[in-house]
């Protein structure tokens, strides 16, 4: 088992849409949870990191964690075809400031 | 400010030549990462340096890549011997504290 899985998509949704994306992790000990954003041909981005249960808003932005099913989410309200891009989880386990990144999710808007 | 910057962005070399890779962090920030990234896959974790404690070499794939970071700041990446397979993106990243990596732009190796 990968210690964070994302399904690869690409996930299409229509302009305007909700896009969820969602990643699980195998270490149940992990404390912190990162979405990068990656265009094509660039560098990861920071969007958000969630520490604590629940959820996070930052703009169109929601991360959600639920630690006791080890799954962490995005959800991109009103998507853009300016959010088209790839969607990075990534986790540090306990003990470490090691990142452990996910293989991400292409995510399509189509105008 | 300055970003990352990390030098060549492409380094095109042959099999079994021997390669080094720069990466100057954000001045100040005590953490530098490098990660490298084949085509469509994740970030694979490299090696961690943090302030002036031994760096975590976990993520190195063999003995033919090493790594060091001189005075706390620039880093340079080396690969001996490369083979085919060494051909990916390599990422450095910089933070200062953990929920902030800066990422450079990344050099693009190539081995024929």
């Amino acid at each position: 088992q990968k210690e964070v899985e994302q399904n690869s998509g690409p996930l299409s949704v229509p302009e305007g849409a909700i896009a969820s994306l969602n990643c699980t992790y195998s270490d149940r000990g992990s404390q912190s949870f990162f979405w990068y954003r990656q265009y094509s041909g660039k560098s990861p981005e920071l969007i958000m990191f969630i520490y604590s249960n629940g959820d996070k808003e930052d703009g169109r932005f929601t991360a959600q964690l639920n630690k006791a099913s080890q799954y962490v989410s995005l959800l991109i309200r009103d998507s853009q075809p300016s959010d088209s891009a790839t969607y990075l989880c990534a986790v540090i386990g306990p003990n470490t400031d090691k990142l452990i990144f996910g293989t991400g999710t292409r995510l399509q808007v189509f105008p | 400010g300055a970003g990352v910057s990390q030098s060549p962005s492409n380094k095109v070399t042959e099999k079994g030549k021997d390669v080094e890779l720069r990466c100057d962090p954000i001045s100040g920030h005590t953490a530098l990462y490098w990660y490298r990234q084949s085509l469509g896959q994740g970030l694979e974790f490299l090696i961690y340096f943090q302030g002036n404690s031994a760096p975590d070499k976990s993520g190195l794939p063999s003995d033919r890549f090493s790594a060091e970071r001189t005075g706390g700041s620039v880093s340079t990446l080396t690969i001996q011997r490369t083979q085919q397979e060494d051909s990916a993106v390599y990422l450095c990243a910089s933070s200062n504290r953990v929920n902030e990596q800066f990422f450079g732009p990344g050099t693009r190796l190539t081995v024929l």
